[in-house]
């Protein structure tokens, strides 16, 4: 089955930096790839989104790309704000007629300082 | 629009009870996915409905099921409580198929 890594585990970051998150995935019949953002208490936010027949995608201060040959994709935000801490999941799905089941990466904790 | 309700937050068992876990979509979603979050193992899919019908299954026992109604409002059971099972229970709806899947903030599930 599909198997989802995501690196870094953590990432502090001063505020006004920008933030990068990476993940691979093992299938190359994935085509849908989202990130959530979970806070404390609450479940993960569906952030940003692409699909496989698109490299990039932005959105404000986040931009995710994908790259299909060495089957990686990776969120950037810009311009960190404090509000951005929590954590990030990445993940990947085939979606096809008979669903759409979305296999997690382990997720990235993120710290952003004042 | 309403998000993705479940119920309850919170909840307390013993080892060898059962309990029942729902979820309300949004509003016109027909499709309804569980996902088991825990620290050790993540977040994991554990079923997915659609018009009542169960379109995909994870890797879990037996003791997980669940079922959809007509309204596309969905229960998960699971009997036979172990202490891995506490976990925070995650419910998501989608549109479509093809369409995002929306989280609700969960029920967690601990059990003693």
């Amino acid at each position: 089955g599909e198997n989802v890594e995501q690196h870094p585990s953590t990432l502090s970051v001063q505020e006004g930096d920008s933030a990068v998150i990476k993940c691979t995935y093992s299938d190359s019949a994935s085509n849908y790839f989202p990130w959530y953002k979970q806070e404390l208490g609450k479940g993960p936010q569906l952030i940003i989104d692409i699909r496989s027949n698109v490299g990039e995608k932005k959105d404000q201060r986040i931009a995710v790309t994908l790259n299909k040959t060495a089957k990686h994709f990776s969120l950037h935000i810009t311009e960190t704000q404090p509000e951005d801490s929590a954590v990030y999941f990445c993940a990947a799905s085939k979606i096809k007629a008979a669903g759409n089941k979305l296999t997690f990466g382990g997720g990235t904790r993120v710290l952003v300082k004042p | 629009k309403a998000g993705v309700t479940q119920t309850p937050r919170y909840l307390i068992k013993t080892r060898g009870q059962q309990v029942t876990l729902s979820c309300s979509p949004i509003s016109g979603h027909r499709s309804v996915s569980w996902y088991q979050q825990t620290p050790g193992q993540g977040l994991q899919f554990l079923f997915e409905y659609f018009s009542e019908t169960q379109r995909n299954k994870g890797n879990f026992p037996g003791r997980f099921s669940g079922r959809q109604f007509s309204n596309s409002r969905s229960e998960m059971n699971v009997s036979t409580l172990e202490l891995g099972d506490s976990a925070l229970y995650l419910c998501a709806s989608s549109l479509a198929v093809d369409s995002p899947l929306h989280f609700g903030n969960g029920t967690r599930l601990t059990v003693t």
